[in-house]
């Protein structure tokens, strides 16, 4: 089974830029969706399709995705970006979330 | 305004059966597909389960671990989706949420979650 690996914690000092890795086998031919979860709250969806944001989500937030590694952005980060965000693909009709990482600002 | 709303977790004995709810409104609940995925306390997200709707002759996927235990159905008329789970396990324990799904097979709006608690 297709396996997303991210890391288990991040931190970004305030007005910083963060980055927030996901890795997989060839994750760059795969489209990549991003989710942000709150302390005691739902996932909200903050990036799809590897870069595109929904209504709603601040343009501080981007995305990439190429080779092995797919990457949320974060620029000019705010203590209200502190949450944990997970990575999500498609695989054989199965939805794949990578383990979370906790985004942590100084 | 799209809601989610879950229903129907609690206190289940190792072996037993639990059938959740999500009520939804605010949009065309037949246009779409929904997931349910469920997050164990202080872990991350594991998808559930997918169903598809009438134009995909409403189909299923399910995660390996759970087929054969665990049955999604819904019902257009009610603008509902329910997760059926039996022989639930310890590891079972978990928030469980229900998903519309949108944009390129994405989660666009989820429910606030049910806990249920699989435990003698």
């Amino acid at each position: 089974s297709y396996e997303l690996t991210q890391p288990v914690s991040v931190s970004v000092a305030l007005g910083q830029t963060a980055r927030i890795t996901c890795g997989g086998d060839n994750i760059g031919g795969r489209n990549v969706h991003w989710y942000q979860q709150m302390p005691g709250q739902a996932p909200v969806l903050v990036m799809y399709r590897d870069k595109i944001r929904p209504s709603g989500i601040p343009e501080r937030f981007s995305g990439s995705n190429s080779g092995n590694t797919a990457t949320l952005t974060i620029s000019r980060a705010q203590a209200g970006d502190e949450a944990d965000y997970y990575c999500q693909v498609w695989d054989s009709s199965a939805a794949v979330f990578g383990g979370g990482t906790k985004l942590t600002v100084l | 305004e799209v809601q989610l709303v879950e229903s129907g977790g609690g206190l289940v004995q190792p072996g037993g059966s639990l059938r959740l709810s999500c009520e939804t409104s605010g949009f065309t609940f037949s246009d779409h597909y929904f997931d349910w995925v469920r997050q164990a306390p202080g872990k991350g997200l594991e998808w559930v389960g997918r169903a598809r709707n009438k134009a995909h002759s409403y189909t299923t996927e399910y995660a390996a671990s759970m087929k054969g235990r665990f049955t999604i159905s819904r019902d257009d008329s009610k603008n509902s989706l329910y997760l059926q789970m039996n022989s639930l396990k310890t590891e079972d324990t978990a928030v469980y949420y229900c998903a519309r799904v949108g944009e390129a097979g994405t989660c666009d709006f989820w429910g606030q979650g049910t806990l249920v608690t699989v435990s003698s």
